[in-house]
């Protein structure tokens, strides 16, 4: 099992607001990045740093943290947002990179 | 634009070797880490491990018994060598070029550039 536990699936109607979130000890000295991934196709960056969007992200992605906990949320969620996300920081080693196990997301 | 080209085998056997390469297009190779991530069928996203610039890497500790990434700037490419695979060895591939930064005294690391992925199949 991953050291940053994510919940297995989520699901929000359309236009809803929606938050995915990310546990790990290691999240208290780390960021959490976030990816998104649609089926077939590679994963995308959306979130890095403290709240950071690459170029082409819509602004109703964001990211938060507290404590041990790292968030994504998406603020009217669209059907396009229908995907699997997945957040990326330290272990708690501190030594090398991990992933949660994702979050599937379904858009009702 | 930086461009990402994973190329290999697509089928190995029972403790064979598995080798991949990463070709970098569009952008130099310096400045970033180098990264492999693999997804197993059906499963979530596993980082295997990267190499800096600079030559330095880090592998991860369920893997790293097994693995090598390489690098050839001269080449523009990167390279992963996964010794002894088994049918748990068998993924789709990605290569990605990641980098780090740090916001408010928390450092952070990315993946902001991925290739497509190739898949390898582990089976006699």
């Amino acid at each position: 099992s991953s050291e940053l536990t994510q919940d297995p699936a989520v699901s929000a109607a359309l236009g809803q607001t929606v938050r995915i979130t990310c546990l790990g000890d290691s999240l208290r000295s780390y960021y959490a990045t976030w990816y998104q991934q649609k089926p077939g196709q590679a994963p995308r960056l959306v979130i890095y740093g403290k709240n950071n969007r690459p170029s082409g992200i819509p602004d109703r992605f964001s990211g938060s943290s507290s404590g041990n906990t790292a968030s994504l949320t998406i603020t009217g969620a669209q059907a396009e947002d229908e995907a699997d996300y997945y957040c990326y920081s330290r272990d708690n080693s501190g030594n090398h990179l991990v992933f949660g196990g994702g979050t599937k997301l379904t858009v009702l | 634009q930086v461009q990402l080209q994973e190329s290999g085998p697509g089928l190995v056997k029972p403790s064979e070797t598995l080798s991949l390469t990463c070709t970098v297009s569009g952008g130099s190779i310096s400045g970033y880490y180098w990264t492999w991530i693999r997804q197993p069928p059906g499963k979530g996203l596993e980082w295997i491990g990267n190499i800096h610039y600079s030559g330095n890497t880090n592998f991860s500790p369920s893997l790293r018994s097994r693995v090598t990434i390489s690098l050839d700037t001269s080449k523009n490419q990167f390279s992963l060598r996964l010794r002894s695979v088994t049918a748990a060895d068998t993924a789709v591939y990605y290569c990605a070029r990641g980098g780090s930064g740090v916001q408010i005294y928390y450092y952070y690391y990315f993946m902001d550039v991925w290739g497509k992925g190739t898949t390898v199949t582990v089976s006699s």
